[in-house]
């Protein structure tokens, strides 16, 4: 089975600057990696798929990139509304699993 | 425009049961896998269940194999999930989620959920 870890727990930036979250498994998921995004009480959002491809109506500032067992998410330029959770998900075998989250504070 | 609706949450007691349905619109249901994937309060997301677009196929993870069964009816466009014996660690809010990829197991569209309480 294998086991998704996110880093950091919490990643505290100012609006405008950059953040980069890291994704690691612990065997390699060839390029099946997904990417969303979490708030309070809404559904989650799918950002990313296949590592890189941005899933539809995501702005071009979220990217993908990666493969096998290390993987980011950058977000090139924080909106307000990018403050949130943010969970990889590995879908390279059975079962799937999500990262544990990486929380996107304002600083 | 995909929608996807989850209903039959609750308060149940430990031991007792529950059966979560998903009402999916907007696209050609039949033709999709589906997922349910569930989040405990302060916890982050947890895959639970899928099946096939035929629900001839089916996969649990194994803190819920043996007590919850994913069933689908394509004639009504709807999911379900049919959860006995709960637990406490159960309690989660349960989402279902259109499953895409080469597993089918990441989802593009999710509904917004039911909360599931398993407290005596």
């Amino acid at each position: 089975e294998i086991v998704m870890t996110q880093s950091p727990a919490t990643l505290s930036v100012s609006p405008g600057e950059r953040a980069t979250l890291s994704c690691r498994a612990t065997q390699g998921v060839s390029t099946n990696l997904a990417w969303y995004q979490k708030k309070p009480g809404q559904a989650p959002r799918l950002l990313i798929y296949g590592t890189s491809t941005r899933a539809t109506g995501i702005p071009a500032r979220f990217s993908g990139s990666g493969s096998g067992t290390e993987f980011t998410l950058t977000i090139s330029s924080l909106q307000s509304e990018d403050f949130a959770l943010y969970y990889c998900q590995h879908y390279n075998n059975w079962p799937p699993a999500f990262g544990q989250g990486t929380k996107v504070e304002i600083k | 425009e995909v929608q996807l609706v989850e209903s039959g949450g609750g308060l149940v007691q430990p031991g007792g049961s529950l059966r979560l349905s998903c009402a999916a619109s907007g696209f050609a249901f039949s033709n999709y896998e589906m997922n349910w994937v569930r989040q405990a309060p302060g916890k982050g997301l947890e895959w639970v269940s899928y099946t096939s677009n035929g629900g001839s196929s089916t996969f649990y993870a194994d803190s819920v194999k043996g007590r919850f069964t994913i069933s689908r009816d394509n004639a009504e466009n709807s999911l379900y999930l049919q959860m006995n014996s709960l637990r406490a660690e159960d309690t989660a809010v349960y989402y279902c989620a259109r499953g895409r990829g080469p597993i089918a197991t990441y989802g593009d569209y999710w509904g917004q959920g039911t909360l599931v309480t398993v407290s005596s």
